[in-house]
This record gives structure tokens, sequence and C-alpha cells, in this order.
């Protein structure tokens, strides 16, 4: 069975400091990897997606994410924050040929002044 | 534009109460899916559907019903016999199944029970 598991139910960093969300997963077959950002009271966007290929994937707002087989991991990096980057981020899998997307309990991002 | 509309935002259920939950895309996707979201949880699957008249359980569904009678429109409702209700729920759309492609959310209908 496939799973997600985000480290940290809240993370809190400094305006202009390295932002790094924590993404493992568990997945039979090789897996489809997405991170998601939601703002309160608003539905998920997309922010990444990895499916194959290259394993540094970049998205949108200076985010970027590297998979890596070896350490079943899918971690989310910016290199600034920026305080309109506060939201709640959300790892998530699904695989070739599943229907079904996996979403990790999420991750807080607090971005100080 | 193109995106998925749900209604309404805010929605207030007595005990014992049916309600619906409207969700419309002009996407043109061929899935919907109904998640809910409590804090600390994440994303549950409630219900899901591939195309127009079919529609599978997901995590979550006791307590849920859903109907798919046109491909732009995946409502859902919330029964007496969901014993906890309160959450916020959210409504989405791909292109077909999730596999590589990614899903498209709605606002969410934030539904309390009083």
């Amino acid at each position: 069975a496939q799973s997600v598991t985000q480290l940290g139910s809240h993370v809190s960093v400094s305006e202009g400091a390295l932002v790094l969300l924590r993404c493992n997963y568990s997945s039979s077959v090789p897996p489809y990897l997405f991170w998601y950002v939601q703002y309160p009271n608003q539905g998920l966007q997309l922010l990444l997606k990895y499916t194959t290929g290259a394993t540094l994937v970049k998205g949108i707002n200076g985010f970027e994410a590297e998979f890596k087989k070896s350490e079943t991991s899918f971690h989310l990096t910016k290199p600034s924050a920026h305080m309109s980057d506060a939201a709640e981020y959300f790892c998530a899998v699904t695989n070739t040929g599943g229907f079904k997307t996996i979403f990790g309990a999420g991750t807080r991002l607090f971005v100080k002044a | 534009d193109g995106g998925i509309t749900q209604s309404p935002k805010y929605l207030f259920r007595k005990e014992g109460q049916n309600v619906t939950l409207s969700c419309e895309q002009n996407l043109n996707h061929d899935a919907m899916y109904w998640y809910r979201q409590d804090p600390g949880q994440g994303l549950r699957l409630i219900y899901y559907s591939q195309i127009v008249n079919d529609f599978q359980k997901g995590d979550i569904a006791e307590g849920y019903s859903v109907s798919r009678e046109k491909k732009e429109s995946f409502p859902l409702t919330v029964t007496s016999a969901q014993k906890n209700p309160t959450a916020f729920y959210l409504c989405a759309s791909s292109i077909g199944g999730p596999s590589n492609t990614e899903a498209f959310f709605g606002q969410g209908t934030r539904l309390t029970v009083v």
C-alpha cells in the first residue's frame, strides 16, 4: 500500500531563510509525486510534480523538489522564504495505473519577519 | 475562466438533516473527487467518479452519497448517518485517472453542525 509521511506538522523560518519541507513515501511501484499548497479557507493548488525523467523538479513561486528513490523522499525546498509563502503544504503520491491519490497530513509553514 | 466551483462556501446543518454540497467544473474533466479535510489529518477520499453515471467509494464513504448524472457536476450529500460531519469539504477534478495528472481543486465548503 502507498503512504506519505510529512515530517513536522509545523515549520517556522525567518524571511529570507531556506525553506525545507520533508516528505517520504512508500510505494511498491514507481510513484508519481506531487506537492500542493493551500492558503487558509481555500482549495489546494499544484506547486510541482514528478512523473518521470529529471529528478529535480522546479515549480511555481521558486519552489523545487528532488525525487530520491534510494531515500524514498521528495523534499520541497525554496532558497529564500517570503511572507507570502506562509501556508499549508501537502505532499501526495499516486502510481502508474492507480487512481487514488494519497495525501500526507500536511505541514504548516510560518514565515517570521 | 475554467475551474471548479463549490457552493456554498459555508453551510450550517442541524442534527438529523441531510445537506447537499454542490460541485461544478467546466474543465471538461472526466474524473471528479470529494475529499474531507480535518485538522492534522490531511485529505481523506470520500467518493470518486471516473466517468458519468459511475462512481466508487473512497476511504470514508459511510454517511455520504453522490451522483454523477452530468460530466460537469458531482454533488455530495451528507446524510444524517454521518456522525461527525463538521469539516472542510473539497471537490477536485482531473483529466483522467490521477496517475501522473494533477488534480484541480475547488475553494471548498465548510460544513458546521449546529
